[in-house]
């Protein structure tokens, strides 16, 4: 089955910037989504089609996806930018998650 | 507005069924795939499966085939997830989401609150 690996976790400072890689077999071939879930809440899609931000969704956030690898940027990042961010990309018809990274704002 | 709104809690013993439904309002319920995501806890985001209310075509990750069954009552615009055969490991939030065209990498933009599950003897 298709899998998608993804860091843990990740430390930021106020004002920087986080990146969160997304490793798939050749997932550049196909449309990688993130996530971002905050703890009680439902998720929020922040980025499809590898690069496109929804409406409503700061200009900091951004994306790509090439050969194996998707990434999601967040720049300047904020307190409010702590979460667990998760790519998802489909296999067929399966859709297929990663881990999960958590990103903390020191 | 546009929603996704999810049936209560539920508890459940070991070995029986649980259903949780998601009605959705404020689109064309047809144009939406339903998907259903859980999250046990402790743990990272994990799909369980997706309907396509339009033609009623269903799809399942491995796990959970042969024990989840998905439906959809278009004339009340809600989707159902069944899950048969309860394990103490089933016990996780579960969302429904939508996704218009699943594959096409449009991503879930709407979900539902979230069901909690809880099965325990």
């Amino acid at each position: 089955s298709y899998e998608l690996s993804q860091p843990p976790s990740v430390s930021v400072s106020p004002g920087q910037t986080a990146s969160i890689t997304c490793s798939g077999d050749r997932l550049g071939n196909k449309y990688a989504s993130w996530y971002q879930h905050k703890p009680g809440q439902s998720p929020v899609l922040v980025i499809h089609h590898d690069s496109q931000r929804p409406s409503g969704i700061p200009e900091r956030f951004s994306g790509s996806n090439s050969g194996n690898t998707a990434t999601l940027t967040i720049s300047g990042t904020q307190a409010v930018d702590e979460a667990d961010y998760y790519c998802q990309a489909w296999d067929s018809s399966t859709g297929v998650f990663g881990a999960g990274t958590k990103v903390t704002v020191l | 507005q546009v929603q996704l709104v999810q049936s209560g809690a539920e508890i459940k013993k070991p070995g029986a069924s649980v259903r949780v439904s998601c009605k959705a309002s404020g689109f064309t319920f047809n144009t939406y795939d339903i998907i259903w995501v859980r999250q046990a806890p402790g743990q990272g985001l994990e799909w369980v499966g997706l309907m396509s209310p339009h033609s009623g075509n269903t799809g399942f990750a491995l796990k959970f085939q042969g024990r989840v069954t998905l439906t959809r009552d278009t004339s009340l615009t809600t989707a159902y997830m069944e899950l048969s055969r309860l394990k103490s490991e089933d016990t996780a939030v579960y969302f429904c989401a939508r996704e218009a065209f699943y594959g096409s990498g449009n991503g879930m933009d709407v979900w539902g609150q979230g069901t909690t599950v809880t099965v325990s003897s």
